[in-house]
């Protein structure tokens, strides 16, 4: 397996611009999760799915992101309008339920200017 | 709310040394506890995983222990060696599916 999938590597838009962020999970796996990393707050869990479905979103900053995950296969992190504050590395990562240990991608870096 | 605090948050040793690296959580009602290195520039890769009902975990010249009860984990790495140069990085599920709960981290550095 080619490990959790996640697209672009390297973002940089400008303010005010729509971000998409994808993420293929392993497959196999039915929990989903979208961290947000930065030098002043570490790791935060953003958003997680169990099987499709949206079962945590408080972490999600405010209205401007929203995250899908139409199939097994593939989830999507937006932010619009995003905002230089947004700049981070954004990471993408999946378990299987029941044996918990989670695998990350290699990220997102998105730079907002 | 489950908080995950690693000490120290940084280390420099001389190769060859073993060292402890610490984690600590303030809710012991947790499903597991799992140890990732981060790389410069990287993502997460993950080392070990310990379930709440084992005490230990080891793999190579790594060993972790959970102490629920104390809400402690030791990550222990034997003869470090420069290429073991990273970020450590522990976290807490709180229950099955559930979200890991991420320590701040410790950036090791393993000098030649």
């Amino acid at each position: 397996d080619a490990g959790v999938i996640q697209s672009p590597r390297h973002e940089v838009t400008e303010m005010g611009q729509e971000v998409t962020l994808r993420c293929k999970p392993i497959s196999g796996h039915n929990s989903l999760f979208w961290y947000r990393q930065t030098m002043m707050r570490g790791l935060e869990l953003l958003i997680y799915f169990n099987n499709n479905v949206p079962i945590d979103d408080s972490g999600m900053p405010e209205d401007r992101f929203s995250a899908k995950m139409p199939n097994a296969s593939f989830s999507t992190l937006k932010i619009q309008p995003s905002e230089p504050r947004d700049s981070a590395v954004y990471f993408c990562a999946s378990s299987l339920a029941g044996t918990t240990e989670a695998f990350f991608g290699q990220g997102t870096r998105l730079t907002v200017v | 709310k489950q908080e995950v605090t690693q000490i120290p948050a940084a280390l420099s040793v001389p190769e060859g040394e073993n060292l402890v690296l610490n984690c600590s959580f303030t809710d012991s009602a947790i499903y597991n506890l799992q140890w990732f290195r981060q790389d410069p520039g990287k993502g997460l890769t993950s080392l070990l995983l310990i379930q709440s009902s084992q005490r230990e975990q080891t793999s190579g010249r790594l060993n972790a222990s959970l102490d629920k009860s104390s809400g402690r984990s030791t990550l222990y790495i034997a003869a470090s060696q420069p290429g073991d140069s990273a970020t450590y990085l522990c976290a807490v599920k709180a229950n099955q599916g559930g979200k890991l709960i991420f320590g701040q981290g410790t950036e090791l550095s393993v000098k030649p």
